[in-house]
């Protein structure tokens, strides 16, 4: 059974620094993982979108990375601004019944 | 390209009561997925649509929630009677083409309460 894992469960910076959120699931026969952000009360919007076969993707100020074989992704978001609050969710696409299992999410919190 | 709809927004019921939840999905997605978002916790899928059928209902609570999606396009959720624990998000998502290799896009959402 897929389990996906988000660390650290909160998060809070000063402004400008570059963090890192943490990804890690159980199985490896996945299709994709995407990273999502989800403001208070809103829907998901989908940040970045890794195939399998790839290893990374960018956009703007953050890159997320994929390890398939050790069950690791990471999202670096560089030079963290207020804007960037928000909590982080990580999602799988499993090839077994192409079930999407989400992570519990990073709160984070950027000080100005 | 329009995004997910969903309605309504918010609702607020007393225990054993009805609610339905309507979605509807970007054109042209086959997939439809609808999703239970507790306070603090990532979404819990409860049932995935490819056209009209089912794909996997395993997580949904079949003897109080039912979902429908008859045309292929447009799909309900309903609970029936909802308990103090339904209160969460219930979250649509849909996606299209080609199975794997296509991005899930999120409505807003619709925030129950269960008093």
């Amino acid at each position: 059974k897929q389990e996906v894992t988000q660390i650290p469960a909160a998060l809070s910076v000063p402004e400008g620094e570059n963090l890192v959120l943490n990804c890690s699931f159980t199985d490896s026969a996945i299709y994709n993982l995407q990273w999502f952000r989800q403001d208070p009360g809103k829907g998901l919007t989908s940040l970045l979108l890794i195939q399998s076969s790839q290893r990374e993707q960018t956009s703007g100020r953050l890159n997320a990375s994929l390890d398939k074989s050790s069950g690791r992704s990471t999202l670096y978001i560089a030079a963290s601004q207020p804007g960037d609050s928000a909590t982080y969710l990580c999602a799988v696409l499993n090839t077994g019944g192409f079930k999407t299992i989400f992570g519990a999410g990073t709160r984070l919190f950027v000080k100005a | 390209e329009a995004g997910v709809a969903q309605s309504p927004r918010y609702k607020i019921i007393e225990k054993r009561q009805s609610v339905a939840f309507w979605c509807n999905p970007i054109s042209g997605h086959a997939t439809l997925y609808w999703y239970q978002q507790i306070l603090g916790q990532g979404p819990k899928l409860l049932i995935q649509f490819q056209n009209n059928g089912v794909v996997d209902d395993s997580q949904l609570p079949k003897d109080r929630f039912s979902a429908e999606r008859l045309k292929g396009v447009d799909s309900t959720l309903k609970i029936q009677p909802a308990k103090l624990e339904d209160s969460a998000v219930y979250l649509c998502a849909s996606r299209g083409g080609r199975v794997g290799w296509n991005e899930q896009f999120f409505g807003p959402g619709t925030r129950l309460t269960v008093l």
